[in-house]
């Protein structure tokens, strides 16, 4: 099943702040954020794994609630560089990783100046 | 540079043409997988090779057919295409491990594939 991002598009200026929301109907086993600029490959931002652990860049901050599926990516004082879309990917299953990434839609986020 | 190429970066091809995308990591990462990527979709996972081994097959058509002859090396042989299979082919690859819960994949650049 397919992961459900909001919102799908975001504008901001330099320095704001913004939350990307993603969530699914099944259990999951991780949740991974991925960035990706136009014409470039998606890059890796962040990975959650149920339990708690998380694996990402110093200055990019999620959360994973377990209960209610769901993920957040948090985008503090945001750059010029910051601009692209944003893909989260599920991973379904309680044990060990099946490998299997199911992507939402994506968030298209634009920095101004 | 993320460590992960993909060749060539664009392709046109018939309908009855026979083609193949390359991909090749070196990054030493023993599982590998094929993604399309088309207009207003998601990412889809198509195939997904882990040691060598084809793992997943998301209801992929017959017209798409993997190869892996080793850990760095991964093909998708393209046979009769449709119009609609146009899209960006994005290859990645990641570390599997029993022991290891963190398997963030590393995508190349993608081959940007049109079929007329």
């Amino acid at each position: 099943q397919q992961p459900v991002q909001s919102p799908q598009a975001v504008i901001l200026r330099e320095g704001e702040d913004a939350v990307i929301n993603c969530s699914s109907s099944k259990a999951l086993y991780s949740v991974h954020w991925y960035r990706q600029k136009h014409g470039e490959a998606p890059v890796f931002l962040m990975i959650l794994l149920k339990g708690g652990e998380q694996k990402g860049h110093e200055k990019i901050s999620a959360s994973f609630n377990e209960k209610k599926q769901q993920s957040s990516l948090y985008l503090t004082a945001s750059q010029l560089s910051y601009s692209g879309t944003y893909f989260c990917g599920t991973e379904r299953g309680s044990g060990a990783g099946s490998y299997q990434l199911t992507f939402g839609k994506g968030t298209k986020l634009s920095v101004i100046p | 540079e993320t460590g992960v190429t993909q060749t060539p970066r664009h392709l046109v091809m018939g309908m009855t043409n026979k083609k193949s995308l390359k991909c090749e990591q070196h990054l030493g990462h023993n599982a590998m997988y094929w993604y399309k990527q088309s207009a207003k979709k998601p990412l889809e996972l198509m195939f997904v090779y882990n040691f060598k081994e084809q793992t997943e097959n998301n209801s992929v058509p017959s017209r798409f057919s993997p190869e892996c002859p080793n850990s760095s090396h991964l093909f998708l042989h393209l046979h009769t295409l449709q119009p609609e299979d146009s899209a960006l082919y994005l290859c990645a690859s990641s570390q599997a491990s029993l022991y290891n819960s963190y398997n963030e994949q590393f995508f190349g650049p993608g081959t940007r594939l049109t079929v007329l």
